[in-house]
């Protein structure tokens, strides 16, 4: 089954930082998607990438995917405390997976002010 | 808001107990998919609901049972409950079988269940 392994496990910056979160697949990805998710509440999906080389970006933040669509990574530009949270990356094993989504450990993020 | 609707939102029980998590999906949405997230475990996969049956299915132990109903609303019943079993529980929903950028999953705000 797919396996998904997040790195770092956390993270602490300073606002105005950048900064970036990997998610690396042990199988070729059919779809990557990121999530964050604040402490005991439910997960918000921030974006999805399908195709190899693809980047997408959402007010400061941008995924991408690599070539080989084995790895992703997220990149916080200018961190804000609101950025903080728990990032999860999600892959979906396309054909007959039925659109479940295998989670890695996610990295937990704190900006301070 | 997401629109997915998870109660209760706390649910304090005893070992060996039952009880049962309740989710509505989105308005529109078929699928339902249950997760189970806990420290040491991390988000899992326990199953998946797509307009009435069932599509796919996860880590879910023999103790657990879901079900999706004509309305689309989904219960999780967890039986014979382990100190184990603590965690939070969340449902998510989409509109097809399949998740896509159209349509990715959308989270409900989960329920935490605690076994004493």
């Amino acid at each position: 089954s797919q396996e998904l392994e997040q790195s770092p496990q956390s993270l602490i910056v300073q606002e105005g930082k950048n900064l970036t979160i990997n998610c690396t697949s042990s199988k070729t990805l059919y779809g990557l998607y990121w999530y964050k998710q604040k402490y005991g509440e439910g997960l918000i999906f921030l974006m999805m990438l399908q195709k190899g080389g693809e980047e997408k970006s959402h007010e400061k933040i941008t995924a991408k995917l690599d070539e080989k669509k084995q790895q992703s990574s997220l990149h916080i530009t200018a961190s804000q405390p609101s950025h903080a949270g728990i990032y999860l990356c999600g892959a979906d094993e396309g054909g007959t997976s039925y659109g479940k989504l295998t989670f890695g450990q996610g990295t937990i993020l704190t900006v301070h002010p | 808001d997401s629109g997915v609707t998870q109660t209760p939102k706390h649910l304090i029980t005893a070992t060996g107990q039952r009880v049962t998590l309740r989710c509505s999906p989105r308005s529109g949405d078929l699928s339902v998919y249950w997760y189970q997230q806990s420290l040491d475990q991390g988000l899992q996969f326990l199953i998946q609901y797509y307009n009435g049956e069932e599509r796919a299915k996860g880590n879910i132990l023999e103790r657990f049972s879901a079900q999706q109903f004509p309305d689309l609303h989904s219960e999780l019943n967890l039986s014979s409950l382990e100190l184990g079993d603590s965690a939070l529980y969340f449902c998510a929903s989409s509109p097809t079988q399949v998740s896509s950028y159209n349509s990715p999953l959308h989270f409900g705000n989960g329920t935490r269940l605690t076994v004493t």
